[in-house]
């Protein structure tokens, strides 16, 4: 089954604790990214890989990194989190669905979501 | 402002009611248009896309696009108890690898058996 595996689901974690939430996709996209889901926010991307070895910064990245070491992994490293950081975080993948006369869309696989409290 | 608008409801509606679902967006630029659906505990799942304006149907789904006005509608026909989800739009101005995916807040949906 095609799919994005990312893990842990819920976490509940401390103010400096580093953590790490793990991301997978088995579709051998070359592009993958975070977002995080804030009420009010939407879904907001924090970092973004357009294939190995090469990474981006989103709309927000501030206390994140990530890294690209191979195509089915994108790790996303906390490394000093803070309660701003409580929040609901997406890892998706996207490919390209083109259509008849110019259309198409990119389309994101989401992973189910890793709900993250900083205390 | 931000660049997608969308009401965030919630929205409770009897089953078997036509739903409406609407964004605003203020980037003329934007061509690619796609709605997403997200169930509680769940992560987005892609319902339908569209190119430029116009109508797309699936099934029970309408989506509609009219540029001019820079609105987007999702309709659903003879809703079910299922379709209680959160439906998110999404718009890009093109498909490359390099071109963003902008995401309206979301509009949680309640169908009423």
């Amino acid at each position: 089954e095609a799919q994005v595996t990312q893990n842990p689901r819920y976490l509940i974690t401390v103010t400096g604790k580093k953590l790490t939430v793990t991301c997978s996709q088995n579709m051998n996209h070359e592009y993958m990214s975070w977002y995080r889901q804030d009420p009010g926010l939407g879904l907001r991307q924090i970092y973004y890989s357009m294939n190995v070895e090469v990474t981006d910064k989103g709309d927000v990245p501030e206390g994140y990194k990530v890294s690209r070491k191979e195509k089915r992994n994108f790790p996303l490293i906390l490394e000093s989190p803070s309660p701003n950081q409580t929040s609901l975080y997406f890892c998706a993948s996207r490919h390209l669905v083109v259509g008849i006369g110019g259309s198409g869309a990119n389309v994101l696989t989401f992973g189910a979501g890793s709900r993250l409290t900083v205390l | 402002q931000k660049e997608v608008e969308q009401d965030p409801g919630p929205l409770s509606v009897p089953e078997g009611a036509i739903v409406s679902l609407n964004c605003t967006y203020s980037n003329s630029a934007f061509q690619y248009f796609m709605w997403y659906r997200q169930y509680s505990r769940k992560g987005p799942e892609l319902l339908m896309y569209t190119y430029s304006s116009g109508n797309k149907e699936d099934g029970r789904f309408t989506a509609q696009v009219d540029k001019s006005s820079k609105y987007i509608s999702l309709f659903i026909r003879d809703s079910q108890p299922s379709d209680s989800a959160t439906y998110l739009c999404a718009m890009s101005g093109g498909y490359s690898s390099a071109s963003k995916i902008i995401f309206g807040s979301g509009t949680r949906l309640s169908i009423r058996p």
